[in-house]
């Protein structure tokens, strides 16, 4: 059974850094693509970022810069590391398991909330 | 770079059928595969429609997809609304420069 438990989130001040995880089962992240989407609260879903089976890496304009995904391959765990936080990052951070062909996400995680706030 | 747009907000009675629009701004709704994904209120998304048309196993036959090239846009169909269908739905599709892209989210209501 596939599963994506994320952890991390809490509480951080502007310009702060911080790192979020997703503890992966049931399948290997790094034969797989793997994203981070977040969700404002109260907004609609946002592509962060995605690490593709190869390693490539690729970011929203909004994050670019800032945020790095990355993966521990014997952990079988995803990161992402989010530097000069702003209070527009607010969002509950969702990692996410891409399909087989890439195109869509199949399986996503619980979430974990960064409340981005002085 | 594209976007994608859905209505705000949906309502509709049980029994019946809601159409929820997702318009693409610019290039061809057909060059990349449409998605839907369910929301219900604190919890995840899950997929009930992949590749433009396709259902997840699990999914009812109640949910369908369908892309319209002269209007640029997909459709999410529901027919015989449950009460459980009350959640908002997301469409989504993949722009050719390695970026995912989400509609801004249809709120369904079933009264």
């Amino acid at each position: 059974e596939v599963q994506l438990v994320e952890s991390g989130g809490g509480l951080i001040q502007p310009g702060g850094s911080l790192r979020l995880s997703c503890a992966a089962s049931g399948f290997t992240v790094s034969s797989n693509y793997m994203s981070w989407v977040r969700q404002a609260p109260g907004k609609g879903l946002e592509w962060v970022s995605v690490i593709y089976s190869g390693g490539s890496t690729y970011y929203a304009d909004s994050v670019k810069g800032r945020f790095t995904i990355s993966r521990d391959n014997s952990k079988n765990t995803l990161y992402l590391q989010m530097n000069s936080l702003r209070a527009e990052d607010t969002a509950v951070y969702y990692c996410a398991k891409h399909d087989s062909s890439g195109w869509y996400f199949d399986y996503w995680g619980q979430g974990t909330l960064v409340t981005v706030s002085s | 770079n594209f976007m994608l747009t859905q209505p705000h907000s949906v309502s509709e009675s049980p029994g019946k059928t809601v159409t929820i629009s997702c318009t693409r701004s610019s290039g061809s709704i057909a060059s990349n595969y449409v998605q839907w994904y369910q929301q219900r209120p604190g919890s995840s998304p899950t997929t009930v429609i992949y590749e433009d048309n396709q259902r997840p196993s699990g999914v009812p036959d109640r949910f369908s997809g369908s892309i319209d090239s002269s209007s640029n846009s997909a459709s999410l169909t529901i027919s015989g609304l449950k009460t459980e269908d009350e959640a908002d739905y997301y469409c989504q599709s993949y722009d050719s420069s390695n970026h995912w892209v989400f509609g801004g989210g249809t709120k369904l209501t079933v009264l």
